[in-house]
């Protein structure tokens, strides 16, 4: 089945040490996000590619990046994990990023920081 | 059934009775919403879309409403099973093509048998 997969599902990092979450997807669509979700809050937004061009939240701080090697890709890169960054990060994707265009969802990593 | 007139975090309600849940939206500009259910420990899951051009969309089991006059969005889920139980979120197109989903507060269904 086509899908969104994240790894891994829980990842635990010490303040202060970079982490990388992964997400690979099969369905071929053009746009992938990334998402934060803390304990008992709505996803927010961090940033999304559109093909190779990347667009930032004006809000997402710095410490928080992002690559997509390829279509199918993506990574988020925490250069220096606080304790405030502990979350859920959320991957999805769209064929577009038109109005209209439902998100498919991956089922997250579970970021712990020590 | 049981509703709610504003957004509440916690809705709970006996299985087989109908649950309305409720989302207010901020932009008047958007043109598209999405009702997800997220289950615990799971990524947030499509249940039904309504674009700005309707009022009103049925799915099985499931209706949105929309009202753009006071920026209100619900989700009616009928027959209510212990399935349900979940969080579930309203999300929102800002209306501007090459932007994403914005996603409101959620409320947890807890559906006792």
């Amino acid at each position: 089945d086509a899908m969104v997969i994240q790894n891994p599902r829980y990842q635990v990092t010490q303040f202060g040490k970079p982490v990388t979450l992964s997400c690979s997807q099969t369905l071929n669509h053009n746009v992938m996000y990334w998402y934060q979700q803390k304990s008992s809050q709505a996803p927010k937004l961090l940033f999304h590619y559109y093909d190779k061009d990347f667009n930032n939240e004006a809000d997402t701080p710095d410490n928080f990046q992002s690559r997509r090697p390829n279509t199918s890709f993506c990574f988020l890169d925490i250069r220096s994990p606080g304790l405030g960054d502990a979350a859920m990060y959320l991957c999805a994707t769209s064929s577009s990023v038109h109005t209209g265009e439902k998100l498919f969802f991956g089922s997250g990593t579970q970021l712990s920081v020590l | 059934g049981e509703s709610v007139g504003l957004h509440l975090p916690t809705l709970s309600v006996q299985e087989g009775d109908n649950s309305i849940i409720n989302c207010a939206y901020s932009n008047s500009a958007s043109d598209y919403f999405i009702w997800y259910k997220q289950e615990s420990g799971k990524g947030p899951q499509f249940i039904i879309d309504i674009r700005s051009n309707m009022d009103k969309r049925q799915g099985q089991r499931v209706t949105v409403l929309l009202n753009k006059t006071v920026k209100h969005l619900s989700l009616q889920i009928a027959a209510t099973q212990p399935g349900d139980s979940a969080v579930y979120f309203c999300a929102e197109n800002r209306g501007q093509a090459g932007t994403a989903l914005i996603f409101g507060k959620g409320t947890t269904l807890s559906v006792s048998s």
